[in-house]
């Protein structure tokens, strides 16, 4: 089984500040992608930025960075310079990428607010 | 370009009645799924499928029936509601469940409400 874990239920920046969000997980596979979605007060599900776990470079999409650290089995989100449209639920999530597992895990999520 | 369209957005139930969640995509997707997010909980799998006549259950499945008989539309049945079902659900799709990779496309959801 898979899991997901992220440990910061909450969490507050200001407006223009860099803050890191927290994503632990655990698979016995070797191959396997991992996310992170953004649910904005609208309910929307929003794809943020997504990495191959063969990939050893850290995946960017402008001010979205992670830090994946494979063998600890971390995946944290960076957000540099900080805006108020960031304000949302963010979800950790995990797929395997072999055999029958279509299944995406996603962790409890961390709802981010930005403060001006 | 609609994506995936959910309906209702909202719906507000009896315990012991029944209803359909309706998900459609324009997209051709091969793989459709169905998840419920409750607070504190994250988002999981109800039942999922992988092409037309192909359904599976995923992480949730009681209480829940679904079936896949187009590529398009992918319903998922609540045949007597209890109050437990009370979430708000996500249909979900991508264009081949083969590669884990691929970008799952969501609807904008269903607040459920059972009494």
């Amino acid at each position: 089984a898979q899991t997901v874990t992220q440990s910061q239920p909450e969490m507050s920046v200001q407006e223009a500040e860099t803050v890191t969000l927290s994503c632990t997980y655990d698979t016995s596979e070797n191959n396997y992608y991992l996310f992170w979605y953004k649910q904005p007060p609208s309910r929307q599900m929003i794809l943020v930025i997504r990495q191959e776990a063969y990939k050893q470079q850290n995946a960017t999409e402008n001010r979205f960075s992670v830090n994946f650290q494979k063998a600890a089995k971390s995946f944290s989100l960076k957000i540099s310079d900080s805006q108020l449209g960031d304000t949302a639920m963010y979800f950790c999530a995990l797929q395997n990428s072999g055999g029958s597992n279509y299944k995406l895990t996603f962790g409890k999520g961390t709802l981010l607010t930005v403060n001006p | 370009n609609a994506g995936v369209t959910q309906t209702p957005k909202f719906q507000v139930l009896k315990t012991g009645q029944s209803m359909t969640l309706q998900c459609a995509q324009d997209m051709n997707h091969e793989y459709m799924s169905w998840y419920r997010q409750d607070p504190g909980m994250g988002l999981r799998l109800i039942h999922y499928s992988v092409g037309a006549g192909i359904t599976d259950q995923g992480e949730v499945p009681n209480g829940y029936n679904v079936s896949r008989s187009t590529t398009e539309d992918f319903p998922l049945r609540l045949l007597s509601a209890a109050p437990s079902q009370t979430s708000v659900y996500f249909c979900a799709s991508s264009y081949t469940a083969v590669w884990a990779s691929e970008k799952l496309f969501f609807g904008s959801g269903t607040q459920l409400s059972v009494l």
